[in-house]
């Protein structure tokens, strides 16, 4: 396992309320991602990092913004919170070597309501 | 990332093998197979991938076609707790994510 924890763990917030969800690695991975999951769409990538103070969009990133200041942290925040942003979110981490043989690790998830 | 196919559903009784099959028709080359699982609750967790010749790990075999356009993945001993989604998902050189489908549900009989 590498070392991945994601805070809180669990969170209901308003909408039009700001949120911030972390994500933490021990393990000093360079790429580090966040992922939403919902039922029929599997997961899909929000934004992704590739190095610290360097990251980009995935395919949902509206809605969403990303900072990493440190290597073992990644932040996911959501601006303002909509119903649309209740869902499971998944960070996950990457070594450095070719992407066709990498591993990807997943931390437990965030699961977020918005009401 | 090119598109597999696995079926939606399989259910395996406890302590027999199980065999997951994925198609991917347009691989490429350069792409390597990989398999994921998620239990209930939990992130995904890799569990092997491989390019072009079988593969075994502590966790599964990866059986690869001679054409590479399927695999399989074998659980040689199934337990109560494979019970999971398993993802086949094909990378390569340039993927920055892994591209998830909707996976295969196995549900393990006791």
């Amino acid at each position: 396992d590498a070392g991945i924890t994601q805070s809180p763990r669990h969170k209901v917030t308003e909408t039009g309320t700001p949120v911030t969800l972390r994500c933490h690695q021990t393990e000093n991975h360079r790429y580090m991602y966040w992922y939403r999951q919902d039922p029929g769409h599997g997961l899909r990538l929000i934004h992704y990092s590739y190095g610290v103070k360097d990251t980009d969009k995935g395919e949902v990133s509206d809605g969403y913004s990303v900072s990493r200041s440190k290597t073992e942290d990644f932040l996911l925040t959501l601006e303002s919170a909509t119903s649309s942003q209740t869902s499971v979110y998944f960070c996950a981490t990457r070594t450095s070597g070719s992407s066709g043989t990498d591993t990807q690790y997943f931390g437990p998830g965030t699961r977020l309501t918005v009401l | 990332d090119a598109k597999t196919t696995q079926p939606n559903s399989m259910e395996s009784n406890e302590e027999e093998p199980v065999h997951l099959p994925c198609n991917h028709s347009t691989i490429s080359g350069t792409d390597y197979i990989h398999w994921y699982r998620q239990l209930p609750s939990q992130g995904p967790e890799y569990v092997i991938h491989g390019l072009t010749s079988n593969v075994n790990n502590r966790m599964a075999s990866l059986a690869i076609a001679e054409d590479r356009k399927s695999s399989t993945l074998i659980l040689h001993r199934a337990t109560l707790r494979d019970a999971a989604v398993y993802y086949c998902i094909l990378r390569d050189g340039s993927a920055r994510q892994l591209t998830f489908g909707s996976g295969t549900q196995l549900t393990v009989l006791p």
